[in-house]
């Protein structure tokens, strides 16, 4: 039972270059959430999105970055004009129900360098 | 959500057993106590999580007190690998879907 994955592990843009995250969920799993690990840092929650919609976006900075989760296909998370404060690392978690208290499990994440 | 406090960090001799301390105290009565690891830059792994009752599972236990406002998560034999940052994370039903993430304790297993 394959986990949550996540493509590509490494990307590496330069600024105001566009940078695009992918998220695959669980099998079975129709919820994804995206949080950001700035370095040092703990994770800080970025979005929710069942399929077709945003649910929670209040984590999201409300430029340059965008979040879907077609019906078909991964969740991409998508961050246009990268800038050098976007270097950090980008966890994809997914879960069975849209509950509360769902348990979360998260794929290895999608390390963003920006030069 | 209850606010969490954990030990910034802490050390396990291999073999012994590790007991990671999380204090609650406003905690309410729907909320849930989830914890969580993260070895070193990978994506976070769930452990377990409980309510009321003390909860085992394959890798911890998780020991929450009669008022509910500490809990203990037991890691019962550590080895190198359980070397990692925990978060306990307090989850209410019918809230915010969204895990709070704070500054959790670093947990060293020493050889």
């Amino acid at each position: 039972n394959a986990g949550v994955m996540q493509n590509p592990r490494h990307l590496v843009r330069r600024r105001g270059q566009e940078a695009r995250l992918r998220c695959s969920p669980m099998k079975g799993h129709s919820h994804v959430y995206w949080y950001r690990q700035l370095p040092e840092e703990g994770l800080k929650f970025m979005v929710y999105l069942q399929k077709e919609n945003i649910i929670d976006e209040s984590g999201m900075p409300k430029e340059r970055f965008s979040a879907e989760f077609p019906k078909e296909g991964p969740s991409i998370l998508r961050i246009q004009q990268v800038v050098r404060g976007d270097s950090a690392a980008y966890f994809c978690a997914s879960s069975p129900r849209g509950s509360s208290t769902d348990t979360q499990y998260f794929g290895p994440g999608t390390r963003l360098t920006v030069l | 959500d209850a606010k969490t406090t954990q030990p910034p960090s802490m050390d396990c001799a291999e073999g012994r057993a590790a007991n990671l301390p999380c204090n609650h105290s406003t905690i309410s009565g729907n909320e849930y106590v989830y914890w969580y690891r993260q070895i070193h830059s990978q994506g976070p792994q769930y452990i377990i999580h409980g309510l009321k009752n003390n909860e085992t599972n394959e890798m911890a236990s998780l020991i929450i007190t009669e008022d509910r406002k500490s809990s203990t998560l037991i890691l019962p034999h550590a080895t190198l690998r359980d070397t990692a940052v925990y978060y306990c994370i307090v989850r209410v039903e019918l809230g915010a879907n969204n895990l709070f993430f704070g500054t959790g304790t670093r947990l060293t297993v020493i050889p």
